[in-house]
């Protein structure tokens, strides 16, 4: 069964402290998504990258950076934990787009960060 | 700017009794709507994709359609197993999209 694997189901951590959180995927696609998800505001993109060593910011990048150094894996980094980065971390990864039609996005379980 | 907006934000039926579910958008250019279920503690699942208006598309209980500004899930004779939160999406350019806050389902027996 393909998958995407978050090394994390739950994590706390306290401010300041320099957050890894790692992510997997054993369907050999190209592009990779990290989502925050918070009650009312929905999934938010952080960062993506379309293949290995290249990302890209997406709609809420300040105090979040990413490695990806193997197709396979996508880690996001808190560099300076805050209360603020508080919430669900979703890891996602899809086919890339051919200029046709989309393809849904294969999501990991989550990994729910609190921050103190 | 665009946007995504899902309604209503809760909904509480009892099994068997038929609903919908409205995601509206505000996009420069839809390439594509995308409906997602999430349970409790997990990721979305990816249920259906949409491309253009008057397209649906049906899975056991549940029937997406699309309009020019909206999309509606259905779900018909709904059953507890049904209860998740409903996730819509649409792509605005390559594979990345905008996603709606979701709609949260619990379907009573």
């Amino acid at each position: 069964d393909v998958k995407v694997t978050q090394s994390s189901r739950y994590l706390v951590k306290r401010t300041g402290e320099k957050v890894f959180l790692e992510c997997v995927q054993d369907m050999d696609h190209e592009n990779m998504f990290w989502y925050r998800q918070d009650p009312g505001l929905g999934l938010r993109l952080i960062y993506f990258s379309y293949d290995v060593k290249m990302k890209e910011k997406g709609d809420i990048p300040e105090g979040y950076s990413v490695s990806r150094e193997k197709k396979e894996r996508f880690s996001l980094i808190l560099e300076s934990a805050s209360t603020n980065q508080t919430s669900m971390y979703l890891c996602a990864s899809s086919l890339p787009y051919r200029g046709e039609e989309g393809y849904g996005y294969t999501f990991g379980s989550g990994t729910r960060l609190t921050v103190v | 700017e665009d946007q995504v907006t899902q309604s209503p934000e809760a909904l509480r039926l009892q099994e068997g009794e038929s609903s919908s579910l409205n995601c509206s958008y505000t996009v420069s250019g839809l390439r594509g709507l995308f409906w997602y279920r999430q349970d409790p503690g997990k990721g979305p699942e990816f249920l259906f994709t949409l491309y253009s208006a008057g397209e649906e598309k049906e899975k056991e209980r549940l029937k997406a359609t699309l309009t020019k500004k909206e999309s509606f899930l259905h779900i018909t004779a709904p059953k507890p197993e049904d209860s998740a939160t409903y996730l819509c999406a649409v792509q605005v350019h390559g594979q990345n999209f905008v996603f709606g806050p979701g709609t949260r389902l619990s379907v009573l027996p």
